[in-house]
């Protein structure tokens, strides 16, 4: 089992719509990052938390540590915002971010 | 926020030639730099840790004589593929780590390059 699981794998949606990314993972963190990947291969880093919630535009990020679990939300979703959106955790319990551990990434596709 | 670039952007080279790739921190000053390598329809894979100054850390499995990795200033790190094999084409990707801020390090991630090996 992957220490970073993410759901859905694949996800399509029309001009609009809500979006939910979830991502759990099983290991101890001190931040979560959620990354953004477009067709052409270059990352984007969207937010880095490590409690509560934060909001970028029409991005929202919330992480709760007790579950283990972050959610990415896109409010109304735009063709422009398709792309892969990875979940990476740093593990330990300092401020240490030496290495990530990635999720598999889910691949967002808005339809007009 | 920060920015990180890396150079080329893509690559095309033929079986048994060297390459260099570059990334380089341009707002920031970066002790610590990741490489990571990325398959089609992969999540990305750390190659190494380079630390500036000091000689990079490899993961398990990546070959340090064939992937030389240099971090001869705070703002530049290099990646050079040696003798380098169709197999080794493949997405490239750095990261830079930002000064440690209110408890946090950031990461901000290079645009990648692509290597194509003929």
């Amino acid at each position: 089992k992957n220490e970073v699981e993410q759901s859905p794998q694949n996800l399509t949606a029309q001009e609009g719509e809500f979006i939910t990314i979830n991502c759990s993972y099983s290991v101890g963190i001190s931040a979560l990052h959620w990354l953004q990947q477009h067709p052409g291969g270059g990352i984007v880093s969207l937010f880095m938390l490590s409690s509560g919630k934060k909001k970028h535009g029409r991005l929202i990020a919330t992480i709760n540590i007790q579950e283990k679990h972050s959610s990415l939300h896109i409010t109304a979703s735009h063709p422009r915002d398709s792309a892969v959106y990875i979940c990476a955790v740093s593990p330990g319990a300092f401020y240490n971010t030496d290495k990530l551990i990635f999720g598999t990434g889910t691949r967002l596709q808005v339809f007009p | 926020g920060a920015v990180v670039s890396q150079h080329p952007s893509w690559v095309i080279c033929k079986s048994g030639t060297s390459v260099k790739i570059e990334c380089r921190s341009l707002d920031f000053q970066a002790t610590t730099m990741f490489w990571y390598r990325q398959f089609p329809k992969q999540s990305l894979m750390l190659m190494a840790t380079s630390n500036e100054g000091s000689k990079a850390t490899y993961e398990q499995g990546v070959e340090k004589d064939k992937f030389l990795i240099n971090h001869a200033s705070l703002t530049l790190s290099t990646l050079t593929v040696t003798s380098a094999h169709p197999e080794d084409s493949s997405f490239y990707i750095c990261s830079a780590r930002s000064s440690r801020t209110g408890g946090y390090y950031e990461q901000y991630f290079g645009p990648g390059t692509r290597l194509t090996v003929t």
